[in-house]
């Protein structure tokens, strides 16, 4: 049972314009979510979070939104950088302490 | 401040032999977390230890796996008699501690079973 989906294995953008990344998500017993991105050959590296008593949350170029009724984040990279060619993972938890991830989705920026 | 680290970052072994896992957590960091990597997957939860005791080990098998955190040294994850299903990258996370913060990943063990 995949309680943590990210539909779309992989997306292209354009150098420059905004890459969004999409999760969904199925225990609503889930009140922390996790961005992580991850290069071939090396660990998973945090991005940025949410809680869930928030809709929004940003740091930079990465903004993550959070839909709790919908059972929907996602995460937005404005502007796209070649640099940020990676797979992206969205991760939940609810207390427990333990991760569940998504399969992933693997951004290519076009330069 | 160094971060997790993980060795071997490869290990080949055959049918039947033992691996062993080390993961150094970063300094500071008391909870350890092992999750697994099958090819074209995501990441699976498999245990979590704080020092000397297991907290969680709903995700690992109840054969052949083994997991340990002591008092002193790194956390050790043991699969023996492994079989060519376990080839996967094993990744290790440690953090401070509260729920709410972050775990940060070593560069994972590629392990290859021929």
């Amino acid at each position: 049972d995949q309680q943590v989906k990210q539909n779309s294995p992989s997306l292209s953008v354009q150098e420059g314009r905004i890459s969004i990344l999409n999760c969904d998500y199925t225990n609503s017993m889930f009140d922390y979510f996790l961005w992580y991105k991850k290069y071939p050959a090396e660990g998973p590296t945090f991005l940025i979070s949410i809680s869930s008593i928030k809709d929004k949350n940003e740091d930079g170029r990465f903004t993550v939104f959070l839909n709790k009724s919908a059972k929907h984040l996602s995460l937005h990279i404005v502007p796209s950088q070649p640099g940020d060619s990676a797979v992206y993972f969205c991760a939940a938890n609810f207390g427990n302490e333990k991760l569940t991830f998504g399969t992933g989705t693997r951004l290519t920026i076009i330069p | 401040n160094a971060g997790v680290m993980q060795n071997p970052r490869h290990l080949v072994r055959r049918r039947g032999q033992e691996a062993r896992l080390r993961c150094s957590p970063m300094k500071g960091h008391s909870h350890v977390y092992w999750y697994r990597q099958l090819p074209e997957e995501g990441l699976k939860f498999m245990v979590y230890l704080q020092k000397e005791n297991i907290i969680d080990e709903s995700g690992m098998p109840k054969e052949r796996f083994s997991a340990e955190f002591p008092k002193e040294g790194p956390s050790i994850l043991r699969i023996q008699q492994v079989v060519r299903g376990d080839s996967a990258a094993y990744f290790c996370a440690s953090k401070m501690g509260g729920s709410t913060d972050e775990q940060y990943f070593g560069p994972g063990t590629r392990l290859t079973v021929t």
